[in-house]
């Protein structure tokens, strides 16, 4: 099945641990997002890439950092910088086509104790 | 400053009713496209409709229309006939610029929409 696949769904770390969520994707979208959720509120930018080996930095890149060796995949690591890592984290991918909406995948739920 | 204005966090419509989700919204930019997606409990994201600030009439897709008001920054989205699978959190959001590819979304705080049968 064409789509984009997200893991672990659910995570739990300790503080001051480094994680990494997987993003994977066989659509052939060049680019691809990473959003932070946090309750009650809206999505949140971290990074993006348009294409593979490179990516920039959005609204919140602080206490994150990405990669982006191949196409299909952008993983996300959260690092031990990061404040407040407890969220839902939704990855996304475009085509830079038509209306240029997101398809996004279902997300993995941080939580650290 | 906020990009996306929603002020409404919760509404209940009883079932069948039709109902406006509010969303204004703030740009400089004369380019730019306004999107609605869908968050059911499970989390995803699901693209529902969009509109290009220089399409000349409102977004339609089934039960789905946008009721777009470019002077006002208006765009709301109304769903007709509201079925229980309509509740779900409802996020508005806009792209500004045209620059396809780099489709950096600023998404608003969304409305919790609770269909009541």
């Amino acid at each position: 099945d064409g789509g984009i696949t997200q893991s672990p769904k659910y995570l739990f770390r300790k503080e001051g641990q480094n994680v990494t969520l997987s993003c994977e994707q066989n659509l052939n979208h060049d680019a691809m997002y990473w959003y932070r959720q946090d309750p009650g509120q809206g999505l949140r930018l971290i990074y993006y890439s348009q294409i593979v080996n490179d990516f920039q930095k959005g609204d919140i890149a602080e206490g994150y950092s990405v990669s982006r060796e191949k196409k299909e995949s952008f993983p996300l690591t959260v690092t031990s910088a990061q404040k407040n890592p407890t969220a839902f984290y939704l990855c996304a991918t475009s085509t830079g086509a038509n209306t240029g909406e997101l398809f996004f995948g279902e997300g993995s739920r941080l939580t650290v104790l | 400053a906020q990009k996306i204005t929603q002020t409404q966090p919760g509404m209940f419509v009883q079932e069948k009713e039709a109902v406006t989700l509010d969303c204004t919204y703030d740009t400089s930019d004369p380019s730019y496209g306004l999107f609605w997606y869908k968050q059911p409990s499970s989390g995803e994201m699901i693209f529902l409709i969009y509109q290009g600030s220089y399409d000349q009439q409102n977004a339609t897709e089934g039960r789905y229309s946008l009721n777009f008001q470019k002077a006002r920054k208006s765009a709301n989205l109304v769903i007709s006939a509201s079925q229980l699978g309509d509740s779900a959190m409802y996020f508005c959001a806009m792209r500004e610029g045209l620059n396809f590819g780099n489709e950096k979304l600023t998404f608003g705080t969304g409305t919790r929409l609770t269909i009541i049968p």
